[in-house]
């Protein structure tokens, strides 16, 4: 089935630690986003990538580090430098033309103490 | 700049009504498009339904349509016969050329709540 899978579906992490949050799809779509959700809140765009070995920040990618070696796979690196860390992290892709919708991942609920 | 407003943060609908969240849009782009998202408790988004802004008709899926009247930058959400499964978030987001480089906008979301 294709689709889009984050793993893992909860993580815990001690503060000052860097966590990465994978992210993989196979819907053959060229762009893929990382965006923060907080409770009650929108989603909040933290980096995307519209091809391989291309990223751009989004608006809140201070303490957030990607990668795009490979047009299936976006991981997001939670670096130490992020102050507030905690929060529902959803990953998503999408076609590059026309008009097309995004994707979602199940997301990742990473809890840091 | 781009954006999007849902001026409802939680709306009480009894089930079998039907249902109208709201969402307007400021861009100044000819061509865009405007989406619906469904967020239940899980998490997961899932897109309910798509606009176009050269779209004549008004898009519909199922139980859901899209009231676009696009002089009023207006594209509000109609769920009709509402289920207690429908109680969950609703985001309004658009995409357009301009911000294509960038993401889609969201909206700050409503959340729904089906009465029994």
């Amino acid at each position: 089935d294709g689709g889009i899978t984050q793993s893992p579906k909860y993580l815990f992490r001690k503060e000052g630690q860097n966590v990465t949050l994978s992210c993989e799809q196979n819907l053959n779509h060229d762009a893929m986003y990382w965006y923060r959700q907080d409770p009650g809140q929108g989603l909040r765009l933290i980096y995307y990538s519209q091809i391989v070995n291309d990223f751009q920040k989004g608006d809140i990618a201070e303490g957030y580090s990607v990668s795009r070696e490979k047009k299936e796979s976006f991981p997001l690196t939670v670096t130490s430098a992020q102050k507030n860390p905690t929060a529902f992290y959803l990953c998503a892709s999408s076609g590059r033309t026309g008009a097309y919708e995004q994707y979602f991942g199940p997301g990742t609920r990473l809890t840091v103490t | 700049a781009q954006k999007i407003t849902q001026t409802q943060p939680g709306m009480f609908v009894q089930e079998k009504e039907a249902v109208t969240l709201d969402c307007t849009y400021d861009t100044s782009d000819p061509s865009y498009g405007l989406f619906w998202y469904k967020q239940p408790s899980s998490g997961e988004m899932i897109f309910l339904i798509y606009q176009g802004s050269y779209d004549q008709q008004n898009a519909t899926e199922g139980r859901y349509s899209l009231n676009f009247q696009k002089a009023r930058k207006s594209a509000n959400l109609v769920i009709s016969a509402s289920q207690l499964g429908d109680s969950a978030m609703y985001f309004c987001a658009m995409r357009s050329p301009v911000n294509y480089g960038q993401n889609f906008v969201f909206g700050p979301g409503t959340r729904l709540s089906v009465l029994p």
